[in-house]
């Protein structure tokens, strides 16, 4: 089983309408991030939080919300998607704590592919 | 001017050769610098990370860092064609900065 899961895998959706990617992970991290992957844009940080109560905006907020419901589970939701949010998003978690090398290593995800028509 | 900076590619070579993947940063105060490789429709992997100037070697990667240029590269000798993906470029400062990637195919 994957460390990090992510859910759905696959999702269509109009636009107007809410979405919820959900992310869930076994490795005890605390910190947890939500990316997004357009072609030719590389990843972009949506939102990363360090802990349950702390939550922080990444340099693509705008459009999204997050909810950090335990320290195993972070969710985005998009309340009103539109098209331009069509795209790749990877959840992501690391922890310098107990990362022994301490490199600070981003564990991803297999990634959720939205597509909003 | 974005964080993370990388040729986008694309970048075809024999097998056998070697490849070479530059990437160049903004933030002087960056501490730790990572190569991923992507699979097409895969998520991203960890290959190398390196903190300190100078090479780091691990197999057939070496990853070298030069923190006054602002510069870190990857080198992947005997390339394979199972080394054809993308790879990332990603500086840690406050954040994670990841570059737009270079896609390198190796030709059988």
């Amino acid at each position: 089983d994957a460390d990090v899961t992510q859910t759905p895998r696959n999702r269509i959706t109009k636009t107007g309408k809410r979405i919820m990617l959900e992310c869930s992970q076994t490795k005890g991290h605390d910190r947890m991030y939500w990316y997004r992957q357009d072609p030719g844009l590389g990843l972009r940080l949506i939102y990363y939080s360090f802990d349950v109560k702390d939550i922080n905006k990444g340099e693509i907020s705008d459009g999204y919300s997050v909810s950090r419901q335990a320290q195993a589970k972070f969710s985005l939701s998009l309340e009103s998607a539109i098209p331009n949010q069509t795209a790749l998003y990877f959840c992501a978690t690391s922890d310098i704590r107990r990362d022994r090398a301490n490199t600070g290593e981003l564990f991803f995800g297999e990634g959720s592919r939205l597509t909003v028509l | 001017q974005k964080e993370v900076e990388q040729n986008s590619g694309p970048l075809s070579v024999p097998e056998g050769a070697i490849a070479s993947l530059n990437c160049t940063y903004s933030d002087r105060g960056s501490q730790s610098f990572f190569w991923y490789r992507q699979y097409s429709g895969k998520s991203p992997e960890l290959i190398m990370f390196i903190y300190s100037n100078g090479d780091k070697e691990d197999g057939r990667f070496t990853a070298q860092l030069n923190k006054a240029s602002q510069y870190v590269s990857l080198l992947i000798r005997d390339s394979q064609p199972s080394d054809s993906a993308t790879y990332l470029c990603a500086v840690m400062g406050n954040q994670f900065y990841f570059g737009t990637g270079t896609s390198l195919t190796v030709i059988p």
